[in-house]
């Protein structure tokens, strides 16, 4: 069935570093996928997304990076802050089909930032 | 919380009981969905809807029903409650070509 794997699990930085989660799936027909962060408690929110047209998409400090051909993503964030750290999951879809939107998700990254 | 409404927030249940969550948007979505989240699993659609009148099967939907009589609500059902279905259930609404937008969530423990 579709999968998405996401590494690391777990990943701990120093203030101002970069972060780089990385995400892997197995349906070749997805065409979205969005990173979503969520912080302990909380709903999962959305922080980017890119579609299968682009290779690259930058907001502020957040990137996200697409290979189609080796079916891998990676969601990239500059000079890291205390409250970047949350649970980060990315996710794919077909989302133009006739399943709807509907997302396979990753098993989620815990980011610590460390001050 | 984006247009999205979900009740309960809390729930225990013991072994056997039914229950009903509500999703509720105030956004005139196409798209709803219920998901539930798990330690270290990320999250898994249980049952979708593309429209009133219509739900579909997602990855983990054994357990539980649901219904879509009212576009602006999405009911998930659990008939009869087991332990294994003690998680977090989170609501997320959609229209189509834009993101998934999420509810805050039930917190629901069955003992």
């Amino acid at each position: 069935g579709e999968n998405v794997e996401q590494h690391p699990s777990t990943l701990s930085v120093q203030e101002g570093d970069s972060a780089v989660i990385k995400c892997t799936y197995s349906d070749s027909a997805s065409n979205y996928f969005p990173w979503y962060k969520q912080e302990l408690g909380k709903r999962p929110q959305l922080i980017i997304d890119i579609r299968s047209n682009v290779g690259e998409k930058k907001d502020q400090r957040i990137a996200v990076t697409l290979n189609k051909t080796a079916k891998h993503f990676s969601l990239h964030i500059t000079e890291t802050q205390p409250e970047d750290s949350a649970v980060y999951f990315c996710a794919a879809s077909r989302f133009w089909g006739d399943q709807g939107g509907k997302l396979i998700f990753g098993q989620g990254t815990e980011l610590s930032v460390k001050p | 919380n984006a247009g999205v409404t979900q009740t309960p927030k809390f729930r225990v249940l013991k072994t056997g009981q039914s229950m009903t969550l509500l999703c509720a948007q105030d956004m005139n979505h196409e798209y709803m969905y219920w998901y539930r989240q798990d330690p270290g699993m990320g999250l898994r659609l249980i049952h979708y809807s593309v429209g009133e009148g219509t739900t579909a099967k997602g990855e983990v939907p054994d357990g539980y029903n649901v219904s879509r009589l009212k576009k602006q609500n999405f009911l998930l059902g659990l008939e009869s409650a087991a332990p294994s279905q003690t998680s977090v259930y989170f609501c997320a609404i959609q229209v189509r070509g834009q993101p998934q937008h999420f509810g805050d969530g039930t917190r629901l423990s069955i003992l």
